[in-house]
């Protein structure tokens, strides 16, 4: 069965410098991986998406690659800054079936200034 | 505000009562999708619409869901006779047919099941 792993524990970070998660998955072939931001409480929030034939996508100071030899996704959050303290989670995104999402476990990242 | 709605945003119930979830999409959007999410754990597909027709249930949707979106804008979810095992948070998303969209998540209905 599909599989996604992100790290479960919390990356602590020091404010300034760079936070990178990683997204794993096994048993799939996504056509676009995504990567959502969610606060307690609320909704996920849609940040980047990044197509199969892509390795690398940027938004400000977002980065993420895509390696599908490794499957695997990584996501850089460049000169953190306390507001980025929030829990990002890795979707895979099959596409031809609806767009429907499957998620990660997501992974907390606490900023300090 | 031209985002995703959710009506209501918590509900409790007791065991065995039905309750019922609406979400408006955002309007130019013709997908729209219920997903489920436990505490630390990422959200889990349960059904999706495009404008009016139900094309996917997941195998997490038992007989006792039922999602429906009548004209292809609001939707509501449906759960006969609660259980425990159905505290969770339900979020609704949509998005639109471009390939390369992200989805589009409400703010979510926290459901517990006393």
């Amino acid at each position: 069965s599909q599989k996604i792993e992100q790290n479960s524990e919390a990356l602590n970070i020091q404010e300034g410098k760079t936070a990178t998660l990683t997204c794993n998955y096994t048993n799939y072939s996504p056509a676009y991986l995504q990567w959502y931001r969610q606060d307690p409480g609320r909704g996920p929030v849609f940040l980047l998406l990044i197509r199969e034939n892509e390795k690398e996508k940027r938004k400000e100071r977002l980065k993420v690659t895509f390696d599908t030899t490794l499957k695997q996704s990584l996501f850089h959050i460049t000169a953190s800054q306390p507001a980025d303290s929030a829990t990002y989670l890795c979707a895979l995104d099959g596409g031809a079936a609806g767009n429907k999402l499957t998620f990660g476990g997501g992974t907390r990242v606490l900023v300090k200034p | 505000d031209t985002g995703v709605s959710q009506d209501p945003r918590h509900k409790i119930t007791k065991r065995g009562q039905n309750v019922t979830f609406r979400c408006d999409p955002i309007s130019e959007h013709n997908r729209l999708y219920w997903y489920r999410q436990t505490l630390g754990q990422g959200p889990e597909f349960l059904t999706y619409f495009q404008n009016e027709a139900q094309l996917e249930k997941s195998r997490l949707l038992s007989d006792r869901f039922s999602a429906e979106r009548p004209k292809g804008s609001f939707s509501t979810l449906e759960i006969q006779r609660t259980e425990q095992g159905d505290s969770a948070m339900y979020l609704c998303a949509s998005r639109g047919t471009g390939p390369t969209e992200g989805q589009f998540f409400g703010p979510g209905t926290r459901l517990t099941v006393l």
